[in-house]
């Protein structure tokens, strides 16, 4: 009974690259959330996608990041021309359906040289 | 503008007594709270919730008892043991704003043997 997983674990990008992050979520769960933890805070939403649709998108900053989550395949959050402030722990959560408990994933932490 | 605030940074408690961990908000649309434990280098783990209709919820060691009038939540966990020694977030969210968790910024339990 695999949790949520999220690869990679640690990624290590310098300014100006792509990063990709992806997320797997829970057998039988088709409600995918992406947090971001910057150092010595609590998580902040980001995105919340069911397939194939972005269904809250408020927390995304506007411009560098996107999300999907296609009908087959992880989710995948994207941020493009990266900076030193996107270095953070990025959590992937899924739940069976909306307003249903989430269950993280390890988390992707984030470096940006 | 933090809606959830956990106002303990640290909380350092011998092993066998009670921890409680507490957990103010101020949005009063809030209708659904959960902690969440972290351990470093992991994902938060799920461990108990509550409905904004109840004032207690109780799950083994762990009871979660809300003020509604105080907005206030807070986490007891009877007895501590060592292995209880993480990352505490309390969290919540709106019914009537999908699934979005909002968070507090995490308090460290230390149960000393």
């Amino acid at each position: 009974n695999a949790g949520v997983m999220q690869n990679p674990r640690h990624l290590v990008r310098r300014r100006g690259q792509e990063a990709r992050l992806r997320c797997s979520p829970m057998k039988g769960h088709s409600h995918v959330y992406w947090y971001r933890q910057l150092p010595e805070e609590g998580l902040k939403f980001m995105v919340y996608l069911q397939k194939e649709n972005i269904i809250d998108e408020s927390g995304m900053p506007k411009e560098r990041f996107s999300a999907e989550f296609p009908k087959e395949g992880p989710s995948i959050l994207r941020i493009q021309q990266v900076v030193r402030g996107d270095s953070a722990a990025y959590f992937c959560a899924s739940s069976p359906a909306g307003l249903e408990t989430q269950y993280f994933g390890p988390g992707t932490r984030l470096l940006v040289l | 503008d933090q809606q959830v605030k956990q106002n303990s940074p640290s909380l350092s408690v011998q092993e066998g007594r009670i921890s409680i961990l507490n957990c103010d908000y101020t949005n009063s649309m809030f209708d659904y709270f959960l902690w969440y434990k972290k351990y470093p280098a992991e994902g938060p783990t799920f461990l108990i919730s509550i409905s904004s209709i109840k004032d207690k919820n109780e799950d083994g060691r762990f009871t979660v008892f809300l003020n509604k009038s105080a907005k206030h939540l807070s986490l007891h966990i009877v007895p501590s043991q060592p292995g209880d020694s993480a990352v505490y977030f309390c969290a919540a969210r709106t019914h009537n704003a999908g699934n979005m968790l909002t968070f507090g910024g995490g308090t460290r339990l230390m149960v000393k043997p």
